[in-house]
């Protein structure tokens, strides 16, 4: 079965510091792969996807993530984070259902020390 | 465009009571979702559409029922609220076979507190 693994449940970077969020991911064929984030009391943004193709990712608000397949990872990376970027980030998995359906992670919390 | 939009934003209910969340979406999706966060297990999804007129249950439906009477519109009922179902609840919608398949776009969420 399809599943989502996001290790770190809460990290704590400086401002101004490089980031790494973690994600591995169960599934037998070719995911497809999200990165959402969430701000306090708000919905769920897009970062970035991978479909297919080249397996570094760009996405929005600066951020990458690459996909390795030898791994079963998706991770997130930002080379500078801002006090802007503390929300909570859900990888996902999908490319297994026809209605599209897609399992989450169980997020990972990021605070930015200033 | 307004996206996907949720009503209410919040409620309280008491135990039993029953109550109807509404997503709505205006840019003509084909499948809808709705979704419980719960805190430590990111979003988990209780019923989705694939069309006007279809429903279908997702990973965790006990205790909800849905309809997708017109095609913009997908409805999340619950006929007799219990304490387990606070949660936050949202909605997302998908192109379809239409478009980009496999985005989901979410609406901002409604804060649900049964007591």
């Amino acid at each position: 079965a399809q599943s989502v693994t996001q290790p770190d449940i809460h990290i704590t970077v400086s401002e101004g510091a490089s980031l790494e969020l973690r994600c591995n991911y169960s599934y037998g064929a070719t995911p497809y792969l999200f990165w959402y984030v969430q701000s306090p009391g708000q919905g769920l943004q897009l970062l970035l996807k991978y479909f297919s193709g080249d397996t570094l990712v760009q996405g929005i608000k600066g951020f990458e993530a690459e996909f390795k397949r030898s791994q079963s990872s998706f991770n997130l990376r930002k080379p500078s984070v801002h006090w802007s970027d503390a929300a909570e980030y859900f990888c996902a998995v999908g490319g297994y259902s026809s209605a599209s359906k897609i399992i989450f992670g169980s997020g990972t919390r990021l605070s930015i020390r200033p | 465009n307004a996206g996907v939009t949720q009503t209410p934003k919040f409620r309280v209910l008491k135990t039993g009571q029953s109550m109807t969340l509404l997503c709505a979406q205006d840019m003509n999706h084909e499948y809808m979702y709705w979704y419980r966060q719960d805190p430590g297990m990111g979003l988990r999804l209780i019923h989705y559409s694939v069309g006007e007129g279809t429903t279908a249950k997702g990973e965790v439906p006990d205790g909800y029922n849905v309809s997708r009477l017109k095609k913009q519109n997908f409805l999340l009922g619950l006929e007799s609220a219990a304490p387990s179902q606070t949660s936050v609840y949202f909605c997302a919608s998908n192109p379809g076979l239409a478009g980009d398949q496999e985005t989901q776009y979410f609406g901002p969420g409604t804060r649900l507190l049964v007591l």
